[in-house]
């Protein structure tokens, strides 16, 4: 199974851009990067998935380096709405459907 | 729809009752999943169905009984629980057929609490 790295918190000024990195070094060449978050209380929101390319959506942009072993998820104007744990995930596909969570990153939007 | 809707929101039971915890969607998701979650801890899978069938058990105990009578019902069956089952109860679902290609859709969770 890929594993993934994350910071365990970050600080974002709000309406400033959120830059959050994740390692994952081992992860093999179909592996998809998932990215999704959750607000306190809630279930988990997926935000944004990628292979290779860069992707775009209307909640963030994924940044993937060319070897594939980290990614960076941003979001261009964080707000304090923002403020949640985000996980990154490597989709594990063994003969059935697995999203395993890690750590995550906690990050604090501040006014 | 898009939305997964799961009821009750809150359940607190004895350790000698038995409860069901129901999740429904109807985005034409042929996947479903059972969640648990602890305080200030991330979400662990427990179970994953597949057109209706059971397709992954992590080594759940047997006192956690999964059912899935329709594609767009999944019921946790509780019975005989202890204290430390206390945790939110998250289900998800997404596509099947593609599973590299979509994100989960999950619901807002069960809070469950035994007593």
């Amino acid at each position: 199974d890929a594993k993934t790295t994350q910071p365990p918190s970050m600080d974002c000024a709000e309406g400033r851009a959120a830059n959050l990195p994740c390692n994952h070094s081992t992860i093999s060449g179909n592996e998809y990067v998932y990215w999704y978050r959750q607000i306190h209380s809630q279930g988990p929101q997926y935000i944004i998935h990628g292979l290779k390319n860069n992707e775009t959506n209307e909640m963030a942009s994924l940044i993937i380096t060319e070897d594939r072993k980290s990614s960076t998820l941003i979001l261009p104007h964080a707000t304090l709405r923002d403020t949640a744990v985000y996980y990154c995930i490597v989709r594990v596909d063994t003969g059935g459907f697995k999203t395993i969570f890690g750590a995550g990153t906690r990050l604090f939007v501040k006014a | 729809d898009t939305e997964v809707t799961q009821t009750p929101k809150h359940l607190v039971m004895g350790m000698t009752n038995k409860k069901s915890l129901k999740c429904e969607q109807h985005m034409g998701h042929r996947a479903m999943y059972w969640y648990k979650q602890k305080a200030k801890k991330p979400p662990e899978l427990m179970f994953v169905y597949s057109y209706e069938k059971l397709s992954i058990n992590e080594s759940v105990p047997s006192r956690f009984s999964p059912e899935c009578p329709n594609s767009s019902l999944l019921n946790l069956h509780l019975h005989a629980l202890q204290p430390e089952d206390s945790a939110l109860y998250l289900c998800a679902s997404s596509q099947a057929g593609r599973p590299k290609d979509y994100g989960y859709t999950f619901g807002s969770g069960t809070r469950l609490t035994v007593v």
